[in-house]
């Protein structure tokens, strides 16, 4: 298995920039998780999707965030516009149904100048 | 709300020798306690989790405990190696959510050879 693909891995971006981050969970999985790390305030959950379906984006920190997933292999976390203090490595993380065994992909480090 | 905190911030061991990391939690129905561990440049990885109705579980050289009455969990690593060293992070779910984790701040694992 190939676990959770993410992409890009490392975004540069300059400020007023729509970013887009996506992510391909673990086939089979019906739950999808994205996360944001940083130094100030550790891990924190943005959103989650269950069965490609947002049902809790209370962690999204403001309207510049949105997320999507059209299908069940497929997600997107795009920040417009994007602000310095966005940068932050983002992960995603996909998990079967089973309560908690989340499986977190490599992430993607952004930074915004 | 669940609050999850976890001690020591940095841990630094002998080779061969035994590391343990605490976390307590503030939510008495909290019922699944996973720990990952995070390799620099990776995503967080499940190493161990317990369930409430036990009280350890064993995995080769890592074990977890589990004391509900006091409300904390433990992560043990026997036998420690130079490719234990990493960040280690507890968790524990937000009330009664079947899918949102609060992690701990971590704890950086070191290993000296």
């Amino acid at each position: 298995d190939a676990g959770v693909i993410q992409s890009p891995r490392h975004e540069v971006t300059e400020m007023g920039q729509e970013v887009t981050l996506r992510c391909k969970p673990i086939s089979g999985h019906n739950s999808l998780f994205w996360y944001r790390q940083t130094m100030m305030r550790g891990l924190e959950l943005l959103i989650y999707f269950n069965n490609n379906v947002p049902i809790d984006d209370s962690g999204m920190p403001e309207d510049r965030f949105s997320a999507k997933m059209p299908n069940a292999s497929f997600s997107t976390l795009k920040i417009q516009p994007s602000e310095p203090r966005d940068s932050a490595v983002y992960f995603c993380a996909s998990s079967y149904q089973t309560y908690y065994e989340q499986y977190f992909g490599p992430g993607t480090r952004l930074t915004v100048t | 709300g669940e609050n999850v905190e976890q001690h020591p911030s940095t841990l630094s061991v002998q080779e061969g020798d035994s590391a343990v990391i605490k976390c307590t939690y503030s939510d008495s129905a909290s019922n699944y306690f996973p720990w990952y561990k995070q390799e620099l440049g990776k995503g967080p990885q499940l190493i161990i989790d317990i369930r409430s109705n036990v009280g350890e579980k064993k995995d080769q050289r890592i074990a977890v405990t589990l004391n509900k009455t006091a409300k904390h969990f433990s992560l043990h690593i026997t036998e420690t190696q130079p490719e234990d060293s990493a960040v280690y992070f507890c968790a524990a779910p937000w009330m009664d959510s079947s899918y949102k984790l609060i992690f701990g701040s971590g704890t950086r694992l070191l290993v000296r050879p």
